[in-house]
C-alpha cells in the first residue's frame, strides 16, 4: 500500500502562511491524495483532495508535485483555530482510508 | 444535517464487562467505518460496510470485537469481554458513495476507558 510522510510537528505564528507538506513517493496513478484535520477533542474533519492539479477551497489549497511524489497543504493565513493535527492520506482503488500520524500544527499568537 | 451521532460520548466499565458502542450515520451515506484512535497507534481502521454490508474488518484486533450493521441507519461496535488495553477513542465515520470526490464525515467519537 502507498504510504505518507509528514512531520511529526510545525509552529507557524498568526495570520502567516502555513506549508504542511507531505511525501508519498510510491503513489499509483489512481491515488487520490486526501488531507484531514483534527481539532483537540474531535473528529478528523475533510481539508480538501485532489489527484494531479492544484485545488482550491474556502479552507485551504493543496499543491500536487508534478511528478505527485509530493504535495503541500497550504493555509493562507493560520489562525489560533487551525491549531490541529493534520493528515495526508492516500485513498486507493481498495477503498482503504488509512491515517498516518499526520503533523501537529502549534500556532502563536 | 445533524451530522454522524456516535453514544455514548464516555463509557466507563470494568474488565470483563461487554462494551456496546453505537452510531447513527448521515442518512443517505451507504459507506460506514469504524476507527480507534490510541497515542501509541493512532487512527486505526477497524472495519467498513457497504450497503451494511461489512467489506473489509482485517483491522479488527480479535475475535473480541464484532461490528453489525441492521440497517443503513445503524451501526453497533461491541468488545466482549472488554480489556484495559481496550481503552482508547473510537470514531464512526460515514460517506455518500465510492466517488472520490466523497469525503469522511466523522462523529465525535466515543472515549472508552476500561479499568
Amino acid at each position: 500500500d502507498a504510504k505518507t510522510t509528514q512531520p511529526n510537528s510545525m509552529e507557524s505564528n498568526e495570520e502567516e502562511p502555513v506549508h504542511l507538506p507531505c511525501n508519498h513517493s510510491t503513489i499509483s496513478g489512481t491515488d487520490y491524495i486526501h488531507w484531514y484535520r483534527q481539532l483537540p477533542s474531535q473528529g478528523p474533519e475533510y481539508v480538501i483532495h485532489g489527484l494531479t492539479s492544484n485545488v482550491n477551497n474556502r479552507m485551504a489549497s493543496l499543491a500536487i508535485a508534478e511528478d505527485r511524489k509530493s504535495s503541500t497543504l497550504i493555509l493562507h493565513r493560520a489562525t489560533l483555530r487551525d491549531a490541529a493535527v493534520y493528515y495526508c492520506i492516500l485513498r486507493d482503488v481498495n477503498d482503504d482510508m488509512r491515517f498516518g500520524a499526520g503533523t501537529r500544527l502549534t500556532v502563536k499568537p | 444535517d445533524a451530522g454522524v451521532i456516535q453514544s455514548p460520548r464516555h463509557e466507563v466499565t470494568e474488565m470483563g464487562q461487554e462494551v456496546t458502542l453505537r452510531c447513527k450515520p448521515i442518512s443517505g451515506h451507504d459507506y460506514l467505518f469504524w476507527y480507534r484512535q490510541t497515542m501509541m497507534r493512532g487512527l486505526e481502521l477497524l472495519i467498513y460496510f457497504n450497503n451494511n454490508v461489512p467489506i473489509d474488518d482485517s483491522g479488527m484486533p480479535e475475535d473480541r470485537f464484532s461490528a453489525k450493521m441492521p440497517n443503513a441507519s445503524f451501526s453497533t461496535l461491541k468488545i466482549q469481554p472488554s480489556e484495559p488495553r481496550d481503552s482508547a477513542v473510537y470514531f464512526c465515520a460515514s460517506r455518500l458513495g465510492q466517488g472520490w470526490n466523497s469525503p469522511l464525515h466523522f462523529g465525535n467519537g466515543t472515549r472508552l476507558t476500561v479499568t
